[in-house]
């Protein structure tokens, strides 16, 4: 069966740090790879998606990139965090085209 | 105008009622839709998936598409307490590979 990772579940950073944020599957290949933000009591705002190896496309823009360096590995970068990069980080994974997506347990990032 | 839009609520409705939440999407090419629940400080799971225009039917939940309209909702039957949680709908789009989600509806069942 296909798991998703997520690390780690909680991080406080402060203004001005660096960022980086991992995310892997397994059970399966080639799968679309997401990284969405969820600001408290908000929905879920796509940042970043994949359809394959250093492929990505960003939907916002911002301080932050997407990288992915292996098929089941997406990750998520900046290199200056800022006050509002804080929220609740989500990867996620679907098979294919158009299918539905699959999340891990999320990082919640708390910039001071 | 928001790609995927649905009324935050909250929707308030006693236990063993219906509630009905619904989402409307601009992308007119749009080929699949789904229904995912969160609960607080949770990361979202996928509840139903529906493709094709009409009903679609799971347990106590039905999702009606309507392609015409750009309209997608979500009815719980006998609602329940536990179903208490945010509710986003998530629309791909034409290409198939962007899945956009909407601001999601909060919902309160009371005992």
């Amino acid at each position: 069966s296909q798991t998703i990772h997520q690390w780690p579940a909680t991080l406080v950073q402060p203004v001005g740090s660096p960022l980086s944020l991992e995310c892997t599957v397994e059970g399966t290949s080639n799968p679309n790879l997401y990284w969405y933000r969820q600001a408290a009591g908000r929905g879920l705002q796509l940042l970043f998606y994949s359809v394959g190896i250093g492929q990505i496309s960003s939907e916002v823009p911002q301080n932050l990139s997407a990288s992915r360096p292996q098929d089941r590995q997406f990750i998520l970068s900046s290199k200056k965090l800022l006050l509002s990069d804080s929220g609740f980080y989500l990867c996620a994974w679907s098979p294919g085209q158009g299918s539905e997506a699959f999340f891990g347990q999320g990082t919640r990032l708390t910039v001071v | 105008q928001k790609e995927v839009e649905q009324n935050s609520g909250p929707l308030s409705v006693p236990e063993g009622a219906i509630a009905s939440l619904n989402c409307t999407y601009s992308d007119r090419g749009s080929q699949s839709f789904f229904w995912y629940r969160q609960y607080s400080g949770k990361s979202p799971e996928l509840i139903m998936f529906i493709y094709s225009n009409g009903d679609k039917e799971d347990g106590r939940f039905t999702a009606q598409l309507n392609k015409a309209s750009q309209y997608v909702s979500l009815l719980i039957r006998d609602s329940q307490p536990s179903d208490s949680a945010t509710y986003l709908c998530a629309v791909n789009g034409a290409a198939g590979n962007k899945l956009t989600f909407g601001g999601g509806t909060r919902v309160l069942v009371k005992p």
